[in-house]
């Protein structure tokens, strides 16, 4: 169980048009999303959170502008990469906390969608 | 603010050997501790985690215990395989978050 998927795993897109990339929690409800972005050899850098329902939390530094995010359901959350640049280039992660039950303080990632914007 | 603190790596080791990744954290209250595990071109995987203190989390032959008194959630292994080559990230969860270390890259040799 607990399972979360991503779509697309991997997008090539030229500068300027944006990439929206989708995860699903397949398995479960998750009232909790999160995203992530990871650069090579380093750490997941949290870039917001999101409530079903109600706007994203973006972390500092994070341009709430460039990277939509929204939380339609308790099953999917999207995020839109607009106007990507190639510094936009990055492994996205996305993450689903359960809406209930014994596993509410684990996240459960997403395999990850690799954005290369050329 | 929280953070994780992990050993640097590469950790290089020879089949069955065995293994121990630091990870120490700072934290106000009382989080909740994880091992999340990157295998090559894949996302991150829940290893195990410890909800409070003197928790053992085990899965897949490793084991981590959350020590408060060392604020420290090392992981250990008995015997690594090829395998388990892998980034293994620590991690903290207080409140809605979750605090992740730099990660330890461990390559196990045949």
């Amino acid at each position: 169980g607990a399972v979360v998927s991503q779509h697309p795993s991997w997008v090539i897109c030229k500068s300027g048009t944006s990439v929206k990339i989708e995860c699903r929690s397949l398995d479960f409800q998750a009232t909790t999303m999160f995203w992530y972005r990871q650069f090579p050899k380093q750490s997941l850098m949290l870039m917001a959170t999101s409530n079903e329902g109600s706007k994203a939390t973006y972390e500092q530094g994070v341009e709430k502008d460039k990277f939509l995010i929204n939380h339609a359901s308790l099953t999917l959350s999207t995020l839109t990469v607009t106007s990507a640049h190639p510094e936009d280039s990055s492994f996205y992660i996305c993450s689903a906390r359960a809406a209930a039950g014994g596993g509410r303080d684990t996240q459960y990632f997403g395999p990850g969608t690799r954005l290369t914007v050329l | 603010g929280d953070s994780v603190t992990q050993m640097e790596g590469p950790v290089t080791l020879s089949e069955e050997a065995f293994l121990t990744i630091n990870c120490t954290y700072t934290a106000t209250g009382y989080p909740s501790l994880f091992w999340y595990v990157q295998y090559p071109g894949e996302g991150l995987q829940l290893l195990l985690k410890a909800t409070k203190a003197d928790d053992k989390g085990s899965n897949k032959g490793f084991e981590a215990t959350y020590r408060k008194e060392t604020t420290s959630f090392h992981l250990e292994k008995g015997s690594v395989q090829v395998s388990d080559s892998a980034v293994y990230f620590c991690a903290l969860s207080y409140g809605n978050k979750l605090v992740f270390g730099a990660g330890t890259i461990l390559r196990v040799k045949s």
